[in-house]
């Protein structure tokens, strides 16, 4: 089974601070994606990454930032966290080309920023 | 990406089958449909996908008629832990974006 493992469940963090959403997988998949989740807003894409080194904005990359400087590793960054960025943070990857673009999920990361 | 309507909730008993439907009116040639299943506080997680007419594997059937505007997930003999939100999606397989729509809420209820 393919694992997408998401370093924190639940994070508490003060307005301003940077912060660091981490994000494993374990099958060698090339790309990576992050999203948040809202309700009533459903998923919306934030970042996404190609392979190593590069990356693509989504829908909704203002105030955030990525760095994939490993295959497995996709990191999320808040430069100065905010309110509104209290959210479900979802991490996800798949093989590249793949005919059929399923994208595996990780558990999530509940961030509340105070 | 095509455009996907399904309803909003369904209620059920444990045992009972569920059949959830989604309308896709203009899926394009080359589009997959795919459903995923979403716990509280859970990431999404692929459940199955198909093109076209039926397709089994052993947590649900999905069911794709001739002109693949519609689609049904069902689910069998389902149980408390098939408590979750059903997300129908429609794409090709260059998509990098995934549209989750609102989903379906499906309650089990015992």
């Amino acid at each position: 089974d393919v694992k997408v493992t998401q370093s924190s469940r639940y994070l508490v963090k003060r307005t301003g601070e940077k912060v660091f959403l981490e994000c494993v997988q374990d099958m060698d998949h090339e790309n990576m994606f992050w999203y948040r989740q809202d309700p009533g807003l459903g998923l919306r894409l934030i970042y996404f990454s190609y392979d190593v080194k590069m990356k693509e904005k989504g829908d909704i990359p203002e105030g955030y930032s990525v760095s994939r400087e490993k295959k497995e590793r996709f990191s999320l960054i808040l430069e100065s966290a905010s309110t509104n960025q209290t959210s479900m943070y979802l991490c996800a990857s798949r093989i590249r080309d793949s005919l059929k673009n399923i994208q595996y999920f990780g558990a999530g990361t509940r961030l509340s920023v105070l | 990406l095509a455009k996907t309507t399904q309803p909003i909730s369904m209620d059920s008993y444990e045992g009972q089958e569920v059949n959830i439907t989604c309308s896709h009116n203009n899926i394009a040639t080359n589009d997959y449909i795919t459903w995923y299943q979403q716990f509280p506080s859970q990431g999404p997680r692929f459940i199955i996908q198909g093109y076209k007419t039926k397709v089994t594997n052993e947590v649900a059937s999905l069911f794709i008629p001739a002109d693949r505007k519609s689609s049904t997930l069902s689910l069998p003999r389902v149980s408390l832990s098939d408590t979750a939100v059903y997300y129908c999606l429609v794409g090709v397989s260059n998509d990098y974006k995934l549209s989750f729509g609102a989903g379906t809420t499906v309650t089990v209820r015992a």
